[in-house]
């Protein structure tokens, strides 16, 4: 079955750095869409990334444009979320997140239990 | 950026009556070459991820009760829960994808027993 494991959360003070990892079983991850979303605490859902099955077009939330970066490891079924230059609003859990099928890619099948990034003094 | 809205932001349905919420799209989200509406329905539980309930604006997600139906076009959208069952209760969100990536979600629908 799907899996989707996030790792690498945790607290991280304002200015900070960050890297989130993706591990994905079940299925063959070099064929789909990836993506981050995120959901701050009590508040709705944020789509943040978006990475092809290659790699070869990445997307942004203009939130997070220019500070964080989405990249994918398809020999090792992982994807992954660089967080620089983190702020309070930045506070969230992630999610990691796979298309409902190959070709319908805007729409999220599966998602991980999240991984909680607190930025905070 | 495609804006989504929805309505109410909240609502409380006795045990077997009928849910309906509302989702509007800032601009059409109809595909006119394929005649698809890009838009899904998404559940959210506490302490729980989402959860796909429907996309194509109608087509039910595997597994999903058919309680659970959606439906419009364009700009308009609605989800219906025939008749609500307790373990209905959660946060609803639309969800539009037929702009460039990233695509966005509605700000959600809590749903509660009355």
């Amino acid at each position: 079955q799907v899996q989707l494991v996030e790792s690498g959360g945790g607290l991280v003070k304002p200015g900070g750095s960050l890297r989130l990892s993706c591990a994905a079983s079940g299925f063959t991850f070099s064929d789909y869409y990836m993506s981050w979303i995120r959901q701050a605490p009590g508040k709705g859902l944020e789509w943040v990334s978006y990475i092809s099955s290659s790699s070869s077009y990445t997307n942004y939330a203009d939130s997070v444009k220019g500070r964080f970066t989405i990249s994918r490891d398809n020999a090792k079924n992982s994807l992954y979320l660089q967080m620089n230059s983190l702020r309070a609003e930045d506070t969230a859990v992630y999610y990691c997140a796979r298309s409902v099928t190959t070709m319908v890619r805007g729409v999220i099948g599966y998602w991980g239990q999240g991984t909680l990034v607190t930025v905070s003094s | 950026d495609i804006v989504m809205t929805q309505s109410p932001d909240s609502l409380a349905v006795s045990l077997g009556e009928r849910a309906t919420i509302n989702c509007k799209s800032s601009q059409s989200v109809l595909y006119s070459s394929n005649n698809k509406n890009y838009l899904a329905w998404y559940q959210q539980k506490p302490g729980q991820p989402p959860k796909l309930l429907i996309y194509w604006a109608s087509t039910r997600e595997s597994g999903v009760p058919d309680r659970f139906s959606g439906s419009g076009s364009g700009t308009d959208f609605t989800l219906t829960i025939s008749s609500l069952q307790a373990e209905d209760v959660a946060v609803y969100y639309c969800q539009q994808y037929y702009s460039t990536p990233p695509f966005t979600f509605g700000p959600g629908t809590k749903v509660d027993i009355k």
